[in-house]
């Protein structure tokens, strides 16, 4: 089973600041996706990523994929309440016809 | 709106007891997976169907038992019931099988047991 730790577990943060989380793997993926998900609600996918060292941006958020396509981070300058959300990432196997992995998940809450 | 449909959205039931969860997929989408989230084991995986047959199987108990109907919604079965099956359980869909698809998730049903 590939695992994928994501740190930190809990953020909480003023509205307006910066902040990274992280999404770990010794393993190597296809790509990488990302979801939001807010509370009574499933997740939403925000991005994919798929090239090793790609990095994409969808308006504050800038989600980055690493040259070894073991781990990924996404980046959101000036957060808003918002942003708000847990936020999970999710590696596709590299190969066979393995599940997609989904990470433990980072808990953001932006304080207004 | 993902155009995932789930229900119920809430269920409360006993110890030993069968519900059944329903979830029609996003028009066009042939493959629906579904999930379970709990607190302290996040989002675990635990069955596949494409087009009316299982595709993948994740860590999903015998008590267990899903399918995909021919119109293509599913049902996730969950019988004898114990308090630890209280949870959410997603159902997810996506246009192909493939592993990387995105997924579309439902609203998701809240399963207690008590």
């Amino acid at each position: 089973t590939q695992l994928l730790e994501q740190s930190p577990q809990f953020l909480s943060i003023q509205e307006g600041e910066n902040l990274t989380v992280y999404c770990n793997s010794s393993s190597v993926f296809s790509s990488l996706q990302w979801y939001r998900q807010e509370p009574g609600e499933g997740p939403v996918l925000l991005v994919t990523v798929v090239t090793g060292g790609e990095v994409k941006k969808l308006k504050r958020l800038t989600f980055q994929f690493g040259d070894a396509r073991k781990d990924s981070s996404l980046h959101i300058t000036a957060a808003q309440p918002g942003d708000t959300g847990l936020y999970l990432c999710a590696g596709a196997p590299n190969f066979g016809n393995e599940k997609l992995t989904f990470g433990t998940g980072t808990r953001l809450t932006i304080i207004p | 709106d993902s155009g995932v449909t789930q229900t119920p959205k809430h269920l409360i039931t006993a110890t030993g007891q069968r519900v059944t969860l329903r979830c029609s997929p996003r028009s066009g989408d042939l493959s629906v997976y579904w999930y379970q989230q709990s607190l302290d084991q996040g989002l675990q995986f635990l069955i596949q169907y494409y087009n009316g047959e299982e595709r993948a199987k994740g860590n999903i108990l015998e008590r267990f038992s899903a399918q995909q109907f021919p119109d293509l919604h599913s049902e996730l079965n969950l019988s004898s019931l114990e308090l630890g099956d209280s949870a959410l359980y997603f159902c997810a869909s996506s246009t192909t099988g493939i592993q990387n698809s995105p997924l579309h998730f439902g609203n998701g049903t809240r399963l207690t047991v008590t």
